[in-house]
């Protein structure tokens, strides 16, 4: 059974830095693309980033370029968001997803807050 | 402002087919892109509902259907059921945007 296991979130002053981690289990996570997917209070789906097998390719929406930085550890069966200068913007709910679009696999999220 | 329009609701008496659309332009769905559908219950993760814009993933019963033409897809949900309750969403690529996008959700409403 695919599991997807987020961790890292809660509260964080404006400016102030998480770093999110997705952990895998239940598929071949190196063979898979893997993406982050944040949903704000009351919103709809946005796509922030996603990241190659390899870790040789990753992606990001405009709002978080140069802000969020996205990895993996393939041995560990692993996948961080370093997410730093947060914005109360950024508050939502953050969901670890397999693939590029279609996004297969759901984590249950992690609450990120960000406010004073 | 979402790149992919979608009503913001829907609803529909049990037994009942609706339908929601998705549309596009030329960037994304008018550009040949795929586009996926997910269904997301109160209080849970997003589940991908069809993919490839007809293809439903296992376990997806066939009342839900999807399908695209030009600019725009549709999710077509038959035989309507108080346990369809839920936001669905379409999702595609946006190659002006160099990134994934996601329609704004429509909330369907079962009566």
């Amino acid at each position: 059974e695919v599991q997807l296991v987020e961790s890292g979130g809660g509260l964080v002053q404006p400016g102030g830095s998480l770093r999110l981690s997705c952990a895998a289990s239940g598929f071949t996570f190196s063979s898979y693309w893997m993406s982050w997917v944040r949903q704000a209070p009351g919103k709809g789906l946005e796509w922030v980033a996603n990241i190659k097998q390899d870790g040789s390719e990753k992606y990001y929406v405009d709002s978080v370029k140069g802000r969020f930085t996205l990895s993996r550890d393939n041995a560990k069966n692993s996948l961080y968001l370093q997410m730093n200068s947060l914005r109360a913007e950024d508050t939502a709910v953050y969901y670890c997803a397999t693939g590029n679009g279609p996004f297969d696999y759901w984590g249950q999220g992690t609450l990120v807050t960000v406010s004073s | 402002q979402s790149v992919l329009t979608q009503p913001p609701s829907v609803s529909g008496a049990p037994g009942q087919r609706v339908t929601i659309s998705c549309t596009g332009s030329s960037p994304n769905i008018g550009a040949g892109y795929d586009v996926h559908w997910y269904q997301q219950l109160p209080g849970t993760a997003p589940k991908l509902l069809i993919y490839g814009n007809s293809d439903r993933p296992s376990g997806v019963p066939d009342r839900f259907s999807g399908s695209k033409s030009g600019t725009s897809a549709s999710l077509a949900i038959t035989g309507l059921q108080a346990e369809d309750e839920a936001d669905y969403y379409c999702q595609s690529y946006d190659s002006s945007l160099s990134g994934l996008v996601f329609g704004g959700g429509t909330k369907l409403t079962v009566l």
